[in-house]
């Protein structure tokens, strides 16, 4: 199966930059995402990493180490707008379906 | 190009009722999966459908909860007889093949009386 740990919540300054860090055990690995969710709405598609390295999308970028079983989501130039909970998921082997596994969350505030 | 639509968005039920959740992909997609969020807690997967196919119910209660993907018409998650611990937001997601990225519907909040 598969364990997903994430920071419960997190606050930040608006302009600042703060990482979110997920780690995680799994039995297989078919890449790793990461999902926003503002109270109340559905989850939105940020970032999927399958391959070691930083991948770069406009404020958001997304690490990923295999070995360290280990991810992180930066966010930069941070706005009000960005106090949400960031969802990590895993997606390893699940009856060979290859479902996503997700965190818990991490609840991100963000003040002026 | 629609999002994946889920209706009703709000579904309140007394004990012992029938919920009908009702999911229809992203155009273009075939793989539809169904996730239960409870506050302050995770997604929780339940169910992955393809067109008339139950692909992996892992994570669906073996009573009470079923769960369907016609040829024609969205994807139906079904509760009997429900009970308060039911109450949830309830998500389906799609994507275009599988494994690929799935995509959110707005959810539906049941609300067991």
């Amino acid at each position: 199966g598969q364990n997903i740990d994430q920071p419960t919540e997190m606050t930040a300054t608006e302009g600042a930059i703060v990482q979110i860090n997920c780690t995680y055990q799994t039995s297989g690995f078919n890449g790793l995402f990461w999902y926003q969710q503002h109270a109340g709405e559905a989850p939105t598609f940020l970032s999927y990493n399958v391959l070691d390295g930083l991948e770069e999308k406009g404020r958001f970028s997304s690490f990923l180490s295999r070995s360290k079983g280990y991810s992180y989501l930066l966010l930069k130039e941070l706005q009000m707008k960005d106090s949400a909970s960031y969802l990590c998921a895993v997606r390893g082997a699940s009856g060979g379906s290859y479902i996503p596994t997700f965190g818990r969350g991490t609840s991100l505030i963000v003040h002026p | 190009n629609a999002g994946v639509m889920q209706n009703p968005r709000h579904l309140v039920r007394r004990r012992g009722q029938e919920a009908r959740l009702r999911c229809s992909p992203m155009k273009g997609h075939s793989h539809v999966y169904w996730y239960r969020q409870l506050p302050e807690e995770g997604l929780k997967f339940m169910v992955y459908l393809q067109k008339e196919n139950i692909i992996d119910e892992s994570g669906m209660p073996k009573e009470r909860f079923s769960a369907e993907f016609p040829k024609e018409g969205p994807s139906i998650l079904r509760i009997q007889q429900v009970v308060r611990g039911d109450s949830a937001a309830y998500f389906c997601a799609s994507s275009p093949e599988s494994p690929d990225t799935q995509y959110f519907g707005p959810g539906t909040r049941l609300t067991v009386l």
